[in-house]
């Protein structure tokens, strides 16, 4: 049974701090994936990475970075977390096949920012 | 790149009625139409998913017919009941193994 983690349900930051979401996933999966979700957009792709130490762009990647230094841990980085950046962070991980297949998500992260 | 709509943004049945949530798409490239169900509070999990060779896939009370043609695909979901409830995604995905998602709708059914 695939497990994707996330770190933490729940997160309260400051305005300008620097904000980590962590992403772990146990089936040796390939690709990873963060999405931002918010009512009425549905999911949006920040980042995401086909291996390790490797990184694209989604489509909304402005004021994000990522980090994968491991195949199983992708990390979400907020350099200096915005009001607008309240929101539903969803992790994903899917592996490499010839053709693409279904993703499995995280619990989710609702992270607000005051 | 893709564009993914889907309709209705909220669906409101009541217990025993059909279901019907419908997405389009627009890059003709994309041949992996997978359909997401995330309850209140939970992570999204693939329910069913249909690939460009074929037309309809049925899951017991589910099912999903693609229209390559006409570049959309629908959900269809028989029997609804109230644990039916949730927001649902539609998503297309091509060559680059990126999936473009639809908006989600909220399906309510009544008891």
């Amino acid at each position: 049974d695939v497990k994707v983690t996330q770190s933490s349900r729940y997160l309260v930051k400051r305005t300008g701090e620097k904000v980590f979401l962590e992403c772990v996933q146990d089936m040796d999966h390939e690709n990873m994936f963060w999405y931002r979700q918010d009512p009425g957009l549905g999911l949006r792709l920040i980042y995401f990475s086909y291996d390790v130490k490797m990184k694209e762009k989604g489509d909304i990647p402005e004021g994000y970075s990522v980090s994968r230094e491991k195949k199983e841990r992708f990390s979400l980085i907020l350099e200096s977390a915005s009001t607008n950046q309240t929101s539903m962070y969803l992790c994903a991980s899917s592996p490499y096949t010839s053709d693409p297949n279904e993703q499995f998500f995280g619990p989710g992260t609702r992270l607000t920012v005051l | 790149g893709e564009n993914v709509e889907q309709h209705p943004s909220t669906l409101s049945v009541q217990e025993g009625d059909s279901a019907v949530i419908k997405c389009t798409y627009s890059d003709s490239a994309s041949n992996y139409f997978p359909w997401y169900k995330q309850e209140l509070g939970k992570r999204p999990q693939l329910i069913i998913d249909i690939r460009s060779n074929v037309g309809e896939k049925k899951d017991q009370r589910i099912a999903v017919t693609l229209n390559k043609t006409a570049k959309h695909f629908s959900l269809h979901i028989t029997e609804t009941q109230p644990e039916d409830s949730a927001v649902y995604f539609c998503a297309a995905t091509g060559g680059s193994y990126i999936p473009t998602f639809g908006r989600g709708t909220s399906l309510i059914v009544h008891p």
